[in-house]
């Protein structure tokens, strides 16, 4: 079954520690995203990567750094320099060219206390 | 920049009857990409529905069908006999073309389904 894999579903950390979140997709798709989820704001983008070795910052990205060293992978972490970290982080990916869609993955909720 | 809004921070409908959800974009773009995006309980985003701005034609997909109006911006979705299924939060969501293909979201609206 091609689609994208996000682990763990849940996650908590306490404040000052780094946390790692994953995203895997088997859908051969270049673009991968990381969204990040708070209530009644809708999806902020925090950084995006079009091709392997390369990486963007989205909307939001202050406190967050990422790594695409497999087409497969993009990894997203959350540092302590990240002021307000407790949210839902959804990852996405998509094909070059066309309408080209994104499809997400079921998300991770991270907690940080 | 552009901006998605989505003004109904929460609708009702009954099952078997209609509902329309709004959304108006604001882009200086004439070329672009539009979606709603389903995200029922289990927080799964899922597409409902998307349409290229060049085409005239509405789009449909079953019981899901948008009123795409370019010279208004406006993109709303309207889904008949609704279902206890469809409650969720629904996003709009627009992407420019060509280049990037960064979605910009709207902060959605709550479908709330009564039987």
């Amino acid at each position: 079954d091609g689609g994208i894999t996000q682990s763990p579903k849940y996650l908590f950390r306490k404040e000052g520690q780094n946390v790692t979140l994953s995203c895997e997709q088997n859908l051969n798709h270049d673009a991968m995203y990381w969204y990040r989820q708070d209530p009644g704001q809708g999806l902020r983008l925090i950084y995006y990567s079009q091709i392997v070795n390369d990486f963007q910052k989205g909307d939001i990205a202050e406190g967050y750094s990422v790594s695409r060293e497999k087409k497969e992978s993009f990894p997203l972490t959350v540092t302590s320099a990240q002021k307000n970290p407790t949210a839902f982080y959804l990852c996405a990916s998509n094909a070059r060219g066309g309408p080209a869609e994104q499809y997400f993955g079921p998300g991770t909720r991270l907690t940080v206390t | 920049a552009q901006t998605v809004t989505q003004s109904q921070p929460e609708m009702s409908v009954q099952e078997a009857e209609t509902v329309t959800l709004s959304c108006t974009y604001d882009t200086s773009e004439s070329d672009y990409y539009l979606f709603w995006y389903k995200q029922p309980p289990s927080r799964q985003m899922i597409l409902v529905i998307r349409q290229e701005a060049y085409k005239q034609q509405n789009a449909t997909e079953n019981r899901f069908s948008v009123n795409f109006q370019k010279a208004a911006k406006s993109f709303s979705l309207k889904i008949s006999d609704s279902q206890l299924g469809d409650a969720a939060m629904y996003f709009c969501a627009y992407r420019a073309q060509p280049g990037f293909q960064k979605l910009v979201f709207g902060t959605g609206t709550r479908l709330l389904v009564s039987p």
